[in-house]
């Protein structure tokens, strides 16, 4: 099994829906992150938690929220989704000082 | 000025050709640094981490230069399977990893 897993793989939906990406891990890391990454862009950060009680912004929180509900489990969601939230998200876990991050498969979201 | 700057490519090779990549970042407090890879739609894994006296790791080799915050990755005699987009990360202490955009690399036969 993956150690770090990302529900759903795939998701289309529509402008002004809430939307949930799930991201669960098998590691025992005590950090996680969010990306998104677009064509030409990279990945950039959305939000990251150092442990259960840590949320921290990234480079592009806005238009989207997380949750750290245990170590093993790290939710982004999309309160009200746009067209330019359409790209490829990733979850990854860490250690922590600055070490490898383990990335899941990704989460390739349309909006329409 | 970005944090991490890399040549986008695209680097066209035929195989056996050595190649290589540079990468600059911009805050001297930067402390890890890595080359990552990313195959394409797939998600980005630890090629390896880039040590002050340089590391090599096969046909691999990863060089640091702290003065001129400059990080490099060589590629000798290119397979196939090296095509791929190779990402330079560096991390301060404290703080999440910054990624570079990627150079993206395609070795032909």
């Amino acid at each position: 099994d993956a150690d770090v897993t990302q529900t759903p793989r795939n998701r289309i939906t529509k402008t002004g829906k809430r939307i949930m990406l799930e991201c669960s891990q098998t590691k025992g890391h005590d950090r996680m992150y969010w990306y998104r990454q677009d064509p030409g862009l990279g990945l950039r950060l959305i939000y990251y938690s150092f442990d259960v009680k840590d949320i921290n912004k990234g480079e592009i929180s806005d238009g989207y929220s997380v949750s750290r509900q245990a170590q093993a489990k790290f939710s982004l969601s999309l309160e009200s989704a746009i067209p330019n939230q359409t790209a490829l998200y990733f979850c990854a876990t860490e250690t922590g000082g600055g070490n490898e991050q383990f990335f899941g498969p990704g989460t390739r979201l349309t909006v329409l | 000025r970005k944090e991490v700057e890399q040549d986008p490519g695209p680097f066209n090779v035929p195989e056996g050709a050595t190649v290589a990549f540079n990468c600059t970042y911009s805050n001297s407090a930067s402390q890890s640094f890595f080359w990552y890879r990313q195959d394409c739609r797939k998600e980005p894994k630890l090629l390896m981490s880039v040590y002050s006296s340089g590391n090599e790791d096969g046909r691999f080799t990863a060089q640091l230069n702290r003065a001129s915050q400059y990080i490099s990755l060589l590629i000798r005699d290119s397979k196939l399977s090296d095509s791929a987009t190779y990402l330079c990360v560096v991390n301060q202490a404290g703080t999440a990893l910054i990624f570079g955009k990627g150079t993206t690399l395609s070795v032909s036969s």
